[in-house]
């Protein structure tokens, strides 16, 4: 079964870091495309980010390009997510998704269950 | 960047009736190489994460009741579920994965009348 675990949410202060972590098992990591979406609070989903499976390529939205930097560690089976100087538009809970190819075009068929960040002073 | 919208916005369908659903993508999603059209449909209910119901526009994912079926091709995309249940209440989002950024749909309330 996937499984999918983020962690690190929580308050940041605008122009903080915070550093998320997905921990994945259940498939072997290494060969699928991992993604990041965020939904603020009573809105709908916002792709954030996807990684390809051997980290050569990645591509961010444009809302959040030279802010949030996607990582991936193959050895660990775990997708990262570094946030420098967030916004208050930063706040949103974040989900680790798996794709469905080694490529980035990926569909995400499986979702973790996602941690909020609020960023506030 | 390819603009996916939605409509409608919201819609009250009785049970055991059929809710459609439709999604529009600003440019052709279809990618050559399999003559398939990369075009996914998601299900999100309250205070869960969404949950992947279609692919390649048409492909059901592994589990997911046959009540909902995916059509369309281009740039014009359906949502079928043929017979509204009480569990299917939720919000669905379509998402186009042919190129970055994977932009995902407004999606569409779907509530029991």
């Amino acid at each position: 079964e996937v499984q999918l675990l983020e962690s690190g949410g929580g308050f940041v202060q605008p122009g903080g870091s915070l550093r998320l972590s997905c921990a994945a098992s259940g498939f072997t990591f290494r060969d699928y495309a991992m993604a990041w979406v965020r939904q603020a609070p009573g809105k709908g989903l916002e792709w954030v980010s996807i990684l390809s499976a051997s980290g050569a390529d990645t591509y961010y939205a444009d809302s959040v390009k030279g802010r949030l930097t996607v990582s991936r560690d193959n050895s660990k089976n775990t997708l990262y997510l570094q946030m420098n100087s967030p916004r208050a538009e930063d706040t949103a809970v974040y989900y680790c998704a798996k794709g469905s190819a080694y490529s980035s075009m990926s569909c995400l068929d499986n979702w973790g269950q996602g941690t909020l960040v609020t960023v506030s002073s | 960047d390819i603009v996916m919208t939605q409509s409608p916005d919201s819609l009250a369908v009785s049970l055991g009736e059929r809710a459609t659903i439709n999604c529009k993508s600003s440019q052709s999603v279809l990618f050559t190489s399999n003559n398939n059209d990369c075009l996914a449909w998601y299900q999100q209910k309250p205070g869960q994460p969404p949950k992947l119901l279609i692919y390649w526009a048409s492909t059901r994912e592994s589990g997911v009741p046959d009540r909902f079926s995916g059509s369309g091709s281009g740039t014009d995309f359906t949502l079928t579920i043929s017979s509204l249940q009480a569990e299917d209440v939720a919000v669905y989002y379509c998402q186009q994965y042919y190129t970055p950024p994977l932009t995902f749909g407004p999606g569409t309330k779907v509530e029991i009348k």
